[in-house]
């Protein structure tokens, strides 16, 4: 069984359009993530989520939106595509919220943002 | 400025040969330090993870060392296999809240 699911894999559209990629967890944590990694590779944090509150929203734009039907699920939502876009998205998930469990983070494998 | 530094950017070695990536961090203060694999098209996985008090830990050919006063870490890779080809990525994680700073990683290219 897969720890952390995204779907799709894949995802290539047109700038200007609205569309959302799901991720799932079946590790029973507590806290899930949304990473962005561009084309340098970098990794960079954009949501988490803790027992469905936001608990970190760093500096991206608010046309991204997490949103976390329950505790297991953090879906990304994104409006209004642009080229800058493009990169791939990784959803993660951690045990705890803070203290040694909260580095422990299984990924997902990724779904690769095309915005064209 | 990135709080952790990887290097080489990327490197490639030849089947059998070992190789050591480096990572330099200046988060402060310091809980512990995570190198993760990257396997191409998939997320990172989680190699070893270093404490304050700990100079060495190995997962198999994976050896990584930590020297806490100077701030630096090195994943050192035995008799390289075809497999080994990957992004690793070196993680710190800040004592007080838990952050995590990530490194932008070490491309390893190991060629038969």
């Amino acid at each position: 069984d897969t720890a952390v699911s995204q779907t799709p894999k894949y995802l290539v559209t047109q700038m200007g359009n609205d569309k959302s990629i799901k991720c799932e967890q079946n590790l029973g944590h507590d806290t899930m993530y949304w990473y962005k990694q561009d084309s340098k590779k970098f990794l960079k944090i954009m949501f988490s989520y803790n027992n469905k509150e936001l608990i970190i929203n760093e500096t991206v734009p608010n046309r991204f939106s997490p949103k976390s039907p329950d505790k297991a699920h953090l879906n990304l939502h994104i409006n209004s595509l642009e080229l800058g876009d493009s990169a791939v998205y990784f959803c993660a998930s951690s045990q705890d919220q803070v203290g040694p469990g909260a580095n422990v983070l299984t990924f997902g494998a990724g779904s690769r943002l095309t915005v064209l | 400025k990135n709080q952790v530094e990887q290097s080489p950017q990327s490197l490639i070695i030849l089947e059998g040969k070992n190789c050591t990536l480096q990572c330099n961090y200046t988060v402060s203060p310091f809980s512990n330090l995570r190198w993760y694999k990257q396997d191409t098209g998939r997320g990172p996985v989680s190699l070893t993870i270093m404490t304050f008090s700990e100079n060495t830990k190995s997962n198999g050919r994976y050896t990584a060392t930590l020297d806490a006063d100077t701030k630096q870490s090195s994943l050192h890779i035995t008799a390289s296999q075809l497999s080994d080809s990957a992004s690793y990525i070196c993680v710190v994680t800040e004592a007080n809240d838990y952050k995590l700073s990530f490194g932008a990683g070490t491309t390893v290219t190991v060629r038969a």
